[in-house]
């Protein structure tokens, strides 16, 4: 079973714009992190956030992490035509071994 | 740095016929792992591996079977294949840091079963 929750499922914005995205999780975690896909490639890490993190910033991207809430979001500041693509979360689980659940992704359309 | 390496890229197969699906990388990884991937969904975990000579099983993981004979490959295989195996199938590999190092992945191998 999928352990995140993505929403929206597909998103489309103006370049220039600010995406949001939202994964909902069930479990305690370690980390989550956030990945991108472009179509027809692998998977790309793009930020881990630790549990006993809040908000992490790399770039243009901004995570937050609410565990009570067990949900996160990623942000991505002035977008760009070539940030479209899907974008998933992923959590590793306290006890899971290292392994990852990843959720059911968002897909990203950046409009020139 | 190839970084994860995975062949075929494509490939199509009668139901019944076997195969094996090739995952190499080049960064000394100690995990290894296989994923599908289906229209609307995420990924999911078919089998994974610790390290040499380790296998075990993730969330789906009937219909494959894996091997680690050496580090730096992880195979997949089929041995009987079934339409609901149509798919795409991604390798990851990533380090020995428990749950705090990123997973790198192969741009898939692409799977139809006819």
């Amino acid at each position: 079973s999928q352990q995140g929750e993505e929403d929206p499922q597909a998103l489309s914005i103006q370049e220039g714009e600010n995406a949001t995205m939202n994964c909902s999780y069930k479990t305690s975690i370690n980390n989550l992190q956030w990945y991108r896909q472009n179509s027809g490639r692998g998977l790309v890490h793009l930020i881990l956030i630790r549990s006993n993190e809040r908000e992490k910033h790399s770039g243009r991207l901004r995570v937050t992490l609410d565990t009570s809430k067990k949900s996160s979001s990623l942000l991505i500041t002035a977008s760009r035509a070539a940030d479209t693509a899907s974008y998933f979360c992923a959590t590793d689980a306290t006890g899971g071994g290292n392994k990852l659940t990843f959720g059911t992704g968002t897909q990203l359309k950046v409009e020139l | 740095n190839a970084g994860v390496t995975q062949t075929p890229k494509f490939r199509v197969l009668k139901t019944g016929q076997s195969m094996t699906l090739l995952c190499a990388q080049d960064m000394n990884h100690e995990y290894m792992y296989w994923y599908r991937q289906d229209p609307g969904m995420g990924l999911r975990l078919i089998h994974y591996s610790v390290g040499e000579g380790t296998t075990a099983k993730g969330e789906v993981p009937d219909g494959y079977n894996v091997s680690r004979l050496k580090k730096q490959n992880f195979l997949l295989g089929l041995e009987s294949a079934a339409p609901s195996q149509t798919s795409v199938y991604f390798c990851a590999s990533n380090s020995r840091d428990r749950g705090n190092q990123p997973q790198h992945f192969g741009d898939g191998t692409r799977l139809s079963i006819l």
